[in-house]
């Protein structure tokens, strides 16, 4: 069955204190990953989509990666306005057109 | 068009009742995906239109849930006679027809049932 498990499922950092949030899928075939940002009693935000392994995008103070089996997002000196809740989703090759998603990780990032 | 559009926002109703929730997608999108999210956990696939045929029901939409997309555009998700195990945040997002593309999603309507 296909699966999506990220870690850890919670993470308080300080701000300034930078660190990485991993996705980790067991999939049959991979077409795209996702990574959303959701705010508390708001649907999902776009972020960033990755297609194969090796490949890097970046915005702001995020950067996502991918690997054959995982994804990471890095967050660098981190900003309180960053707290939010980090979900990673996936697309596959064939069958269910759909995000598959993960539980998230829900950031607390103290100034 | 400003992004993805949900109404209600929030819906309380008492158990056995129906309810009904719209949702706008971006007006070029041609697909359009129900999601249901409880909390802890991410979002579950529940159903997906292209254009106005649906053409994907999860088995989580038990046959209590219909959903429409009369003419591809708006779409609809009613609940026939609700139950406490309903209370979700439902979400809505949508896509252009176009390959592999990243879906945006609404604000989602807040569903409790008493």
């Amino acid at each position: 069955e296909d699966q999506v498990t990220q870690s850890p499922e919670a993470l308080r950092l300080q701000e300034g204190e930078s660190s990485s949030l991993n996705c980790s899928y067991t999939v049959s075939g991979l077409r795209g990953l996702f990574w959303y940002r959701q705010d508390p009693g708001k649907g999902p935000e776009f972020l960033f989509t990755l297609y194969s392994a090796g490949e890097e995008k970046e915005k702001e103070r995020l950067k996502a990666t991918l690997t054959k089996k995982e994804s990471f997002l890095h967050i660098t000196a981190p900003k309180p306005e960053d707290s939010a809740t980090y979900l990673c989703a996936v697309t596959l090759l064939t069958g269910r057109r759909a995000l598959t998603f993960g539980s998230g990780t829900r950031l607390q990032v103290q100034p | 068009d400003t992004g993805v559009s949900q109404d209600p926002r929030h819906k309380i109703t008492k158990r056995g009742q129906n309810v009904t929730f719209r949702c706008d997608p971006i007006s070029e999108h041609n697909r359009l995906y129900w999601y249901r999210q409880t909390l802890g956990q991410g979002p579950e696939f529940l159903t997906y239109f292209q254009n106005e045929a649906q053409l994907e029901k999860s088995r989580l939409l038990s046959d209590r849930f219909s959903a429409e997309r009369p003419k591809g555009s708006f779409s609809t998700l009613e609940i026939q006679r609700t139950e406490q195990g309903d209370s979700a945040m439902y979400l809505c997002a949508s896509s252009p027809d176009t390959g592999n593309t990243e879906a945006f999603f609404g604000q989602g309507t807040r569903l409790t049932v008493v």
